[in-house]
């Protein structure tokens, strides 16, 4: 089945500044991987998503980058704020293992003002 | 649309207590997921659902945990005899169909004491 590997765990930037978080997945057939934001106490809440067939997908401060041959995508937030602190979570479906995703373990984003 | 509802908000029982956990999906959507947050280990699948089928439920942890979805608009995870290492956040979510992204619930916290 999928495996999807987050990092870094804890990331720390002054407001103003571009974070960067990265994931790893395993299962060549996932075709689907979707970015989550839980801030504390809430529902984690999809904030972007990009599927196979595109390298890079944007909206506003967003970005999301994905390399199908390394198997690898990446959260990209520019000019950071500090309602952006958080946890993000990346995830992968793959349509061949049960068309269910699967989360990377988090990252806790502290956006310091 | 009010989103994914799920019921009770937080829920405190004893050791050996049956809990029943519910989620009213967002109408229309065909898939209904019931995920588990727990520090350790992250954000697991327990059970997932299309169109009212139960079709991987290979995360339930033990015979202890049922789940059902008796109509397309409801669905309940019941834990009996429930244990405090059950304790976390139970998030329902659904999607439209399969390969989207989901929309979570607000989480139900369980504490068993």
């Amino acid at each position: 089945g999928e495996n999807v590997e987050q990092h870094p765990s804890t990331l720390s930037v002054q407001e103003g500044d571009s974070a960067v978080i990265k994931c790893t997945y395993s299962d060549s057939a996932s075709n689907y991987f979707p970015w989550y934001k839980q801030e504390l106490g809430k529902r984690p809440q999809l904030i972007i998503d990009i599927r196979s067939n595109v390298g890079e997908k944007k909206d506003q401060r967003i970005a999301v980058t994905l390399n199908k041959t390394a198997k690898h995508f990446s959260l990209h937030i520019t000019e950071t704020q500090p309602e952006d602190s958080a946890v993000y979570f990346c995830a992968a479906l793959s349509m061949e293992y049960g068309n269910k995703l699967v989360f990377g373990a988090g990252t806790i984003l502290r956006v310091k003002s | 649309d009010a989103g994914v509802i799920q019921s009770p908000r937080h829920e405190v029982t004893e050791m050996g207590q049956e809990v029943t956990l519910r989620c009213k999906p967002i109408s229309g959507h065909n898939s209904l997921f019931w995920y588990r947050q727990t520090m350790m280990r992250g954000l697991e699948l327990l059970i997932y659902f299309n169109n009212n089928v139960p079709i991987d439920d290979s995360g339930m942890p033990e015979d202890r945990f049922s789940a059902k979805m008796p109509n397309a608009s409801f669905s309940t995870l019941k834990i009996q005899p429930s244990e405090p290492r059950d304790s976390a956040v139970y998030f329902c979510a659904s999607s439209l169909r399969t390969g989207e992204g989901y929309t979570f619930g607000s989480g139900t916290r369980l504490t068993v004491v």
